[in-house]
């Protein structure tokens, strides 16, 4: 059972152009939403996040939306440049009280590739 | 760079065989995950230490053990391997923050051959 789920496998966009990525959760219990970006030979690296309690968090050229009735979530990349091309993997989590960290449910990963 | 240390690299062995890979989380930081990344799918979480416990298990198999140090380094030991057992096996720690997002190493690549 996918609770994480990422659709589009691949999204090609020109250098400049708006990226959307985007991901849909079925458990109501998810509060906590991550976005990480990968690329080959490393680890994935934390991109940005946002709360449940929020529907937008910016940080610089990336915009996470989260629209909860939907259970949607999206990245929007503006503008997109080459060095964006990777894999992002959307995740999610349901934080609990014991201080213990944050286990994260994945997403398959979306291969966004910015053409020049 | 993360500040979390995965060793090694790469590891090519044979089946039925017994493995070790080893995780250094970033400085503080208590908790200590692994996640299993097979044949360019998404990450399955493995299993989660805090400070030295177990606290949450996910899709691991039973052949699979892992365990956190006084020292908060964290082992994964993968015995009797299969050729399934292929992958890319990282490790990420994270503060006790609940909002707290995990930090990645850049992986042990596992070939079982």
């Amino acid at each position: 059972d996918q609770q994480v789920k990422q659709n589009s496998p691949s999204l090609s966009v020109q250098e400049g152009r708006i990226s959307i990525l985007n991901c849909d959760y079925t458990n109501s219990m998810f509060d906590y939403f991550l976005w990480y970006k990968k690329y080959p030979a490393e680890g994935p690296t934390f991109l940005i996040s946002i709360s449940s309690i929020k529907d937008k968090n910016e940080d610089g050229r990336f915009t996470v939306f989260l629209n909860k009735s939907a259970k949607h979530l999206s990245l929007h990349i503006v503008p997109s440049q080459p060095g964006d091309s990777a894999v992002y993997f959307c995740a999610a989590s349901a934080r609990r009280n014991n201080n213990a960290g944050n286990m994260l449910t994945f997403g398959g990963g979306t291969r966004l590739m910015v053409k020049p | 760079d993360s500040g979390v240390t995965q060793t090694p690299k790469h590891l090519i062995t044979a089946t039925g065989q017994r493995v070790t890979l080893r995780c250094s989380p970033r400085s503080g930081d208590l908790s200590v995950y692994w996640y299993q990344q097979s044949l360019d799918q998404g990450l399955q979480f493995l299993i989660q230490y805090y400070n030295g416990e177990e606290r949450a298990k996910g899709n691991i198999l039973e052949r699979f053990s892992a365990q956190q140090f006084p020292d908060l380094h964290s082992e994964l030991n993968l015995s009797s391997l299969e050729l399934g057992d292929s992958a890319l096996y990282f490790c990420a720690s994270s503060s006790f923050s609940l909002n707290s997002p995990l930090h990645f190493g850049n992986g042990t690549r596992l070939t079982v051959t």
